[in-house]
This record gives C-alpha cells, sequence and structure tokens, in this order.
C-alpha cells in the first residue's frame, strides 16, 4: 500500500538547537515530493519540490533532501517563528496520486 | 506567485442547510483540488477537476458535491450540512506542468 509517514508527530527544540524532520514512503514511481508549512488556522504553503534521489534544497534555515526511501526537513538554528506545522506529500504510486503525511509539529522554545 | 482565494475563513451553518465554498485561483491553472483536514487524520480529497465541467471523485467524495463552470473557479457544495462535516476545508491548484499544489487560506466550516 502506497504510504506516506512522517516522524516525529510533535518536537520541541530550544531556539537555536538544529534538527531534522523525517517523511519515509513507500510509493512506487515517486514523481515528487513536496514539503509544505503551516501554521495555525491557515492553508499549506509550499516549501520545495524534490524529483530524484540525491536532490537538495534550500530556504533560509531550511534543507530539504531526499533519498529512495525518505526525505529530511533540516532545520539549522531555529527561531520561534519556523514554529508550524511541517508536512510532506509523494505524488506517484499506483494511482498516481499525491499521498499527504500527518505532518510534524514543530514548536520552537526562546 | 500564485494566488488562491477562498470565499470565507469562517462560517457556521445548521444541520441541514446547504453550503457553499468558492475557490479562486488567479494562475491559468487546468486543475483544482478541495480538502478537507481532521486533527489525527490529516488532508483528505474529497474532489477534484481536470477541467472546466469536469470532476473526480477522491477519497472521501460522499455528502459532497462540486461545480467547476469556468477555469479560475471550483466550487465545493454541502446539499445538506450534518455535524460530521464540521472541518477546515483547503482549496488547491495545480498547473499541468508543475505537479505542485498550491493552496488557499482555507475555511473553518462549523456545522451546528
Amino acid at each position: 500500500e502506497d504510504q506516506v509517514t512522517q516522524s516525529p508527530e510533535a518536537l520541541r527544540l530550544q531556539e537555536g538547537e538544529s534538527s531534522s524532520l523525517n517523511c519515509s514512503y513507500t510509493v512506487s514511481g515517486l514523481r515528487g515530493l513536496f514539503w509544505y508549512r503551516q501554521d495555525p488556522g491557515k492553508g499549506p504553503e509550499f516549501l520545495f519540490t524534490l524529483y530524484s534521489a540525491g536532490e537538495e534544497k534550500e530556504k533560509e534555515r531550511l534543507k530539504a533532501t531526499l533519498t529512495k526511501k525518505e526525505s529530511f526537513l533540516h532545520i539549522t538554528a531555529p527561531k520561534p517563528e519556523d514554529s508550524a506545522t511541517y508536512l510532506c506529500a509523494v505524488l506517484g504510486g499506483r494511482d498516481d496520486k499525491i499521498i499527504f503525511g500527518k505532518g510534524t509539529r514543530l514548536h520552537i522554545l526562546p | 506567485d500564485v494566488k488562491v482565494t477562498q470565499s470565507s475563513r469562517y462560517l457556521v451553518k445548521r444541520t441541514g442547510e446547504k453550503v457553499f465554498l468558492e475557490c479562486v485561483q488567479d494562475m491559468d491553472h487546468e486543475n483544482m483540488f478541495w480538502y478537507r483536514q481532521d486533527p489525527g487524520l490529516g488532508l483528505r480529497l474529497i474532489y477534484f477537476s481536470y477541467d472546466v465541467k469536469m470532476k473526480e471523485k477522491g477519497d472521501i467524495p460522499e455528502g459532497y458535491s462540486v461545480s467547476r463552470e469556468k477555469k479560475e473557479r471550483f466550487s465545493l457544495i454541502l446539499e445538506s450540512a450534518s455535524t460530521n462535516q464540521t472541518s477546515m476545508y483547503l482549496c488547491a491548484s495545480e498547473g499541468v506542468f508543475t505537479d505542485t499544489q498550491y493552496f488557499g487560506p482555507g475555511t473553518r466550516l462549523t456545522v451546528l
């Protein structure tokens, strides 16, 4: 079965404490992997698209990487304003559709 | 920048009412989607559309219908609202050549 699993479900970090969020997938024929940021009560905001293993994308304190089984969203020296839920989604699989993970709630303490 | 707008941020309706949620995108995207998002369940696809007057059922279409009369506008209709349709509703659009979905701000619907 095509699946996307994000871990951890929730993560609390001190300001400046770097960490990584994981998105593992069992989807055949990956056509793209997407990262979104979602603030409470708002729609997801697009961050990155990754298409092939080995690809990396960066934006400010965020860096996304992709392997054949998982993606990581690395957060370097986070600030309180980085607090949000981060969603991962994968396009592909038997039905060639997008599948969303349930997200990681990230809280950065000042 | 892609702009996706939704008609209301918050909506309160009564059981049995007919509810219209509207979504408009300004990027000439072919594909549009309606999701609902609930705690612990994540995003679930209700309906999507690949072109004007075309619609396809997603994973949870029961109790919903859609309308796409113009390329930029995609409406979600709750024919007879029920309390289990209380949720956050998210619209997204996607260009044929981008594979990336861009979301609107969401509508928080409460059915009493």
